[in-house]
């Protein structure tokens, strides 16, 4: 079946624009996590979401930061006033009701603020 | 504070060498440590994983070794391929609330270049 995918596989915007990153999970696969991986820090976990609870949002950076969940399927990840220091690659995974713990990843945005 | 900590950042090894990339953590409530495979242009995939009630688990030509009380792990390629070529990374997580949020904390990665 289709894996994680995640759009639009590059974005190229400008400082202060505001941006959304769309994460579409495996078809059945009930928690969702946001990743940003960027040079010199590695992958940093930003937000969960499992089901119908209260999203886990201790990795968000700032404010600028949010997502939603919708139907309990696709996510979007939503960037307000873009600064350089966004730019990176924002993965999203989902995870089986069967296997919480493996955590299976989409090929990323590559987000670029210039 | 970088909770997982990865050496080296870089690995070169002979094709049929053993490849050797070590973890370390610091939170003791650490209770699954998966280690990822991430190909250029390619998300992470879970290559293999261990908890900590067990010293070692091999799939293969992948074996993790498990310290608790040095509060370390590592992986071991055996025979190691071109195809292997690749950053590997390991990560750590505490199981959260209500059982399911497996949040992970990642180590810097290793980049691992095989030569043939």
């Amino acid at each position: 079946g289709a894996g994680v995918s995640q759009s639009p596989s590059n974005k190229v915007t400008e400082k202060g624009k505001d941006v959304e990153l769309r994460c579409d999970p495996i078809s059945g696969h009930t928690a969702l996590y946001w990743y940003r991986q960027s040079l010199g820090q590695g992958l940093e976990f930003l937000i969960y979401f499992q089901g119908n609870s209260a999203p886990d949002k201790s990795g968000l950076p700032s404010d600028r930061f949010s997502a939603e969940r919708t139907g309990g399927s696709v996510s979007t990840l939503t960037i307000q006033r873009t600064q350089q220091e966004d730019s990176a690659v924002y993965l999203c995974a989902s995870t089986p009701q069967v296997a919480k713990n493996i955590q299976y990843f989409g090929a990323g945005t590559r987000l670029s603020v210039l | 504070q970088q909770q997982v900590k990865q050496s080296p950042q870089s690995l070169i090894v002979q094709k049929g060498g053993i490849s050797i990339i070590n973890c370390a953590y610091e939170n003791t409530a650490f209770d699954y440590f998966p280690w990822y495979q991430q190909f250029p242009g390619k998300g992470p995939a879970l290559l293999i994983a261990i908890r900590p009630d067990v010293s070692e688990k091999k799939e293969g030509r992948f074996t993790i070794s498990f310290n608790k009380s040095a509060k370390q792990f590592s992986l071991h390629i055996m025979d190691s391929q071109p195809g292997d070529s690749a950053t590997y990374f390991c990560a750590a997580s505490v199981r959260g609330s209500g059982g399911s949020n497996y949040k992970l904390t990642f180590g810097k990665g290793t980049l691992l270049t095989v030569n043939p």
